[in-house]
């Protein structure tokens, strides 16, 4: 089955860290970028990080920059989130998809998990 | 970064109504645009992505269109399952950015 499913989610205070784990099966995980999306308890979607296939391009949203390390291990099909020095403000369920081309030049966010909650709370 | 602005945030409407979303990019992003929906305790699922390319699986009353700077997600006979919340999502640079949501709720 294709599937993504994210792990490592939990409470932390702030200050703390915490690394998210997604698994990947069903597909060649190892062709596709993949993403890190997060949603705060009632607000909006929020994208966080990008990594490229190979691991050669990385990008973070400004609010994580310094705090926050997306990786991959394409052996291992999975995409990880090191999350450090974490805020109140981080708190949210953490979502990771990936990233379908279209050879129209469309990039586009097909397949996700179900997400794992993160608590930053003292 | 691109600012992604979403009307309305919310709305009401009826089964068999149609409706229309827009989103209007800070700048021009070509037609790099996608339409997500999410429901509640679920993960955002792609409708539309290439500001009009509909999305296998996704049924054919969904339509999106734009370019540029204005785009409009339409639902032209609105079904009970449709009931959602909907995001668009500019992928024309980094930092992504989505839109803030509008819900669609029941009349």
């Amino acid at each position: 089955e294709v599937q993504l499913v994210e792990s490592g989610g939990g409470q932390v205070k702030p200050g703390g860290s915490l690394r998210l784990s997604c698994a990947a099966s069903g597909f060649m995980f190892s062709s596709y970028n993949m993403n890190w999306v997060r949603q705060a308890p009632g607000k909006g979607l929020e994208w966080v990080a990008s990594i490229s296939s190979s691991s050669s391009y990385i990008y973070y949203t400004d609010s994580v920059k310094g705090r926050f390390t997306i990786s991959r291990d394409n052996a291992k099909k999975s995409l990880y989130l090191q999350m450090d020095s974490l805020r109140a403000e981080d708190t949210a369920v953490y979502y990771c998809a990936r990233d379908a081309y279209d050879n129209s030049g469309s990039w586009y966010y097909d397949l996700w998990g179900r997400g794992t909650l993160v608590t930053v709370s003292s | 970064a691109i600012q992604m602005t979403q009307s309305p945030s919310s709305l009401s409407a009826s089964v068999g109504d149609r409706i229309t979303i827009t989103c209007r990019a800070s700048q021009g992003i070509r037609i790099d645009l996608g339409w997500y929906q999410q429901k509640p305790g679920q993960a955002p699922k792609v409708l539309i992505y290439g500001a009009s390319s509909l999305q296998s699986g996704v049924p054919s009353r969904f339509s999106g269109s734009g370019s540029g700077t204005d785009f409009t997600l339409t639902i032209s006979s609105l079904q009970p399952e449709d009931f959602a919340t909907y995001y668009c999502l500019q992928d024309y640079s980094y930092p992504r950015t989505f839109g803030q949501g509008t819900k669609v709720e029941i009349k």
